[in-house]
């Protein structure tokens, strides 16, 4: 069956490290996202593509970037992480634009900042 | 300024009983999607709306897309603990505003509680 992977699923790491976390979608998608969540601001889009080679920023995107050199991988890269990184993260992935196009989301990194 | 309000934000009831929960916007959306999201997973689809006035019904759970595309509402009849997650509402611009592949905007979601 077709699945969204996220790794790790928890990951603990002090301030002005570089981390990046890992998102694989074998549904063959070619749009990918990834979002935070945090209590009092819901789902917030932090960059997005629609195919290889095309990355976009989305609302939050300062201090994080993205890179997409295949259609089934977009790691997210947190330059040098920061105490207000701490959050849980969402990789997404959908098909083509569509008003009926479900993003598919995988099951969450848990990133601490310390 | 946050674009899709959802209310209330936490909903505790016991089972059995009805409920509705809101989504609302002063901006036209091309259509609106409810995602449920349980502890530790990631949002699931429910449903996707497009038409204005549109109504669907998923088992229990009916959802209504306001006539002007602004607003919606999920409706749960006789709720059930398996009921109980985070509902987000998310909506798609239209194309004018967004281009071709338009993002989605998710609003801060409904904590809901159905104690047994």
């Amino acid at each position: 069956d077709a699945e969204i992977t996220q790794s790790p699923r928890h990951k603990i790491t002090e301030t002005g490290r570089q981390v990046t976390l890992a998102c694989h979608q074998t549904w063959n998608h070619n749009n990918m996202f990834w979002y935070r969540q945090d209590l009092g601001h819901g789902l917030r889009l932090i960059h997005y593509s629609y195919g290889v080679q095309d990355t976009n920023k989305g609302e939050v995107s300062d201090g994080y970037s993205v890179s997409r050199s295949n259609t089934e991988d977009l790691p997210l890269t947190l330059e040098s992480a920061a105490s207000s990184q701490t959050s849980v993260y969402f990789c997404a992935s959908s098909k083509l634009a569509g008003a009926y196009n479900e993003q598919f989301f995988g099951p969450g990194t848990r990133l601490t900042v310390l | 300024t946050q674009l899709l309000e959802q209310s209330p934000q936490f909903l505790s009831i016991q089972e059995g009983e009805n409920l509705t929960v809101y989504c609302n916007s002063s901006s036209v959306f091309s259509s609106l999607q409810w995602y449920r999201q349980e502890p530790g997973e990631g949002p699931v689809l429910l449903v996707t709306v497009v038409t204005g006035g549109e109504v669907k019904k998923l088992k229990r759970l009916t959802f209504q897309f306001g006539d002007a595309r602004k607003d919606s509402s999920l409706h749960i009849t006789a709720a059930q603990p398996g009921d109980t997650g985070l509902y987000l509402c998310a909506g798609r611009r239209p194309v004018l505003y967004t281009g071709a592949n338009s993002k989605l905007t998710f609003g801060k979601g409904i904590t809901l509680s159905v104690r047994p």
